[in-house]
């Protein structure tokens, strides 16, 4: 089983500032399938990227994704007041399909 | 519009037993893999098991092996999870997501809204 720790758990920013999120495999995800998704309280995840950098449709382009192997970085350029949420990245490569613990950004 | 509904949730005793349902819509349903993942009460996100188109291939977490069956009805859109000797630690939503493609590897683009699962005496 592939292990995902998602580093920081909690991260305090300001609307406008950026966001880096990273995700660290306990082994090397497999031709980068590796996706990043977006939970707010009281909703389902809503997909925004997959393949390590792609974006999901409908994504906004501040939302980008990097790495490959164990390395992985969701990066917001410039947060919105929408993007206040908890963000968890899943290795989709080889059962079980893990998911990380999940980091929080939430309102300095 | 891909539409998924989750219903069968409940509250059941520690040992008992439920059968999830998702009802699909909006799409060629036979196509795509299914999946169930779930999440505990302020907890993160826990993938719980997934099935192949026909059915033939399913893969679970350890965590549920053995007590947990995945099924699928192509005829009926529906997709199931049966639930026996179930513990407290099973107490959780579960929602049902649909893969972006219909390829084997494919992360999970369209969730349902979750159906609740308490198991407690």
């Amino acid at each position: 089983e592939i292990v995902l720790t998602q580093s920081p758990g909690t991260l305090s920013l300001s609307p406008g500032e950026r966001a880096t999120l990273s995700c660290r495999a306990s082994q090397s995800v497999s031709s980068s399938y590796l996706a990043w998704y977006q939970q707010k309280p009281g909703q389902a995840p809503r997909l925004l990227i997959y393949g390590a950098s792609s974006r999901a449709t409908g994504i906004p382009d501040r939302f980008s994704g990097s790495g490959s192997g164990t390395d992985f970085t969701l990066t917001i350029s410039r947060l919105e007041p929408e993007d206040f949420a908890v963000y968890y990245c899943q290795q989709y490569g080889s059962p079980p399909l893990t998911f990380g613990g999940g980091t929080k950004v939430e309102i300095k | 519009e891909v539409q998924l509904v989750e219903s069968g949730g409940g509250l059941v005793q520690p040992g008992g037993s439920l059968r999830l349902s998702c009802a699909a819509s909006g799409f060629t349903f036979s196509t795509y893999w299914m999946t169930w993942v779930r999440q505990a009460p302020g907890k993160g996100l826990e993938w719980v098991a997934n099935i192949k188109q026909d059915g033939s291939e399913k893969f679970y977490v350890d965590s549920v092996k053995g007590r947990f069956t995945i099924s699928r009805d192509n005829a009926k859109n529906s997709l199931y999870l049966q639930m026996n000797s179930l513990r407290a630690e099973d107490t959780a939503v579960y929602y049902c997501a649909r893969a972006v493609s219909g390829s084997t590897v494919s992360p999970l683009s369209y969730w349902g809204q979750g159906t609740l699962v308490t198991v407690s005496s």
